[in-house]
């Protein structure tokens, strides 16, 4: 069973503040997903990274995959109360397969 | 709206009871999932269909069962309902470029 660690569990932080979450795993995916949840909502996917070493920014948002596609990391940067959420990485066992495994998530609070 | 719609959006039942939670794919996607989420367990994999048929089966109960229409809705069958099945259930469908569009969700409550 592939499984994914995310650290931390929860974080709070002022508003304007960086943080990295992280998502850790002894298994090796084809791929890992970044989604965002709120509340009363599903998770809705910020971003999708294949090649390990891969970078992807989305505008104060930067993703990197491990070199060795096991883990991954989300770095937020200046922070804002629009990006309070819970934070979910989720990997993908191999071609052909699209079953993703999730970790539990991160819990952000960005306080005004 | 994520094009992905999941009825009803709230159930409340009593333990011992049957309901079916049902859920409509994004136009044009073949694949649809079920997911279970707690607070304590994540988000848990319980089946895929593809286009009709079963393709994967995850941690999903005997007393859990789920079919996909020739319209492509999915229907999520839950029986014999005890205090631990009480979670928030989500579908999500795809196309093959591996990232999942989910709906909104059933909290389904039992009591």
């Amino acid at each position: 069973t592939q499984l994914l660690e995310q650290s931390p569990q929860f974080l709070s932080i002022q508003e304007g503040e960086n943080l990295t979450v992280y998502c850790n795993s002894s298994s090796v995916f084809s791929s890992l997903q970044w989604y965002r949840q709120e509340p009363g909502e599903g998770p809705v996917l910020l971003v999708t990274v294949v090649t390990g070493g891969e970078v992807k920014k989305l505008k104060r948002l930067t993703f990197q995959f491990g070199d060795a596609r096991k883990d991954s990391s989300l770095h937020i940067t200046a922070a804002q109360p629009g990006d309070t959420g819970l934070y979910l990485c989720a990997g993908a066992p191999g071609a052909g397969s699209y079953q993703l495994t999730f970790g539990k998530g991160t819990k952000l609070s960005v306080i005004p | 709206d994520s094009g992905v719609t999941q009825t009803p959006k709230h159930l409340i039942t009593a333990t011992g009871q049957r309901v079916t939670l049902r859920c409509s794919p994004r136009s044009g996607d073949l694949s649809v999932y079920w997911y279970q989420q707690s607070l304590d367990q994540g988000l848990q994999f319980l089946i895929q269909y593809y286009n009709g048929e079963e393709r994967a089966k995850g941690n999903i109960l005997e007393r859990f069962s789920a079919q996909q229409f020739p319209d492509l809705h999915s229907e999520l069958n839950l029986s014999s309902l005890e205090l631990g099945d009480s979670a928030l259930y989500f579908c999500a469908s795809s196309v093959v470029d591996h990232g999942y569009t989910f709906g909104s969700g059933t909290r389904l409550t039992v009591v």
